[in-house]
């Protein structure tokens, strides 16, 4: 099993909708947990930790279970500027840091 | 304050050259690590640092080394390039391993 799974997509949403992505982790040693944005031939940017009792910043809203270890996150309300890979990021549990998922691509579509 | 910066942005090496990417940070920030990007592959760990003068492998170390003299500095050397080595190159720092990671612009590198 992957250490961090995501589907990769794309997801093509239109301007104004909910879109969900989910993430799954291997390691249940995991303390910390996170989003990431990263543009085209950009570095990646923290969009927003995930905590155990769930937690929003205004359209984005993030929902760990650690007993399913899956992370999920939700975009209200979408805009064009939205589009980007989002990068599911898991602590190692150790000195070397944090995994990082594959990544799943979203368009946002006018 | 500048972050995480990187340099050069851009680079173009021929099989067996050597060469340095730098990274520095002005955040202070204790923990340090680089990555390579490939496409399908993810961001994939090199080496990391958890203090100056503290250095270990990642998942992907071959033909690579490190060294930390400075908190601020963490760079990352090619000791003969190899066009497998043709990636992206991103550094990153943080306060600790278990703490969200600042991305440096990264670093374009081809090996022909």
């Amino acid at each position: 099993r992957k250490e961090v799974e995501q589907d990769p997509g794309p997801f093509n949403v239109p301007e104004g909708a909910t879109v969900a992505f989910n993430c799954t982790y291997s390691n249940s040693a995991s303390q910390s947990f996170f989003w990431y944005r990263q543009d085209c031939r950009k570095e990646p940017k923290l969009l927003m930790s995930v905590y155990s009792s769930g937690n929003e910043d205004g359209r984005f809203t993030a929902q760990l279970n650690r007993a399913s270890q899956y992370i999920s996150l939700l975009i209200r309300d979408s805009k064009l500027s939205d589009s980007a890979t989002y990068l599911c990021v898991v602590s190692r549990g150790g000195a070397d840091g944090l995994t990082f998922g594959k990544g799943t691509h979203l368009i946002i579509q006018p | 304050n500048a972050g995480v910066t990187q340099t050069p942005k851009f680079q173009v090496l021929k099989t067996g050259q050597s060469m340095t990417l730098q990274c520095a940070q002005d955040m202070n920030h204790e923990y340090m690590s680089w990555y390579r990007q490939d496409p399908g592959m993810g961001l994939r760990l090199i080496h990391y640092s958890v203090g100056a003068g503290i250095t270990d492998q990642g998942e992907v170390p071959n033909g690579y080394n490190v060294s930390r003299s400075t908190t601020e500095d963490f760079p990352l050397r090619l000791l003969s390039a190899a066009p497998s080595q043709t990636s992206v190159y991103f550094c990153a720092s943080s306060y600790s391993p278990y703490y969200e990671q600042y991305f440096g612009p990264g670093t374009r590198l081809t090996v022909t």
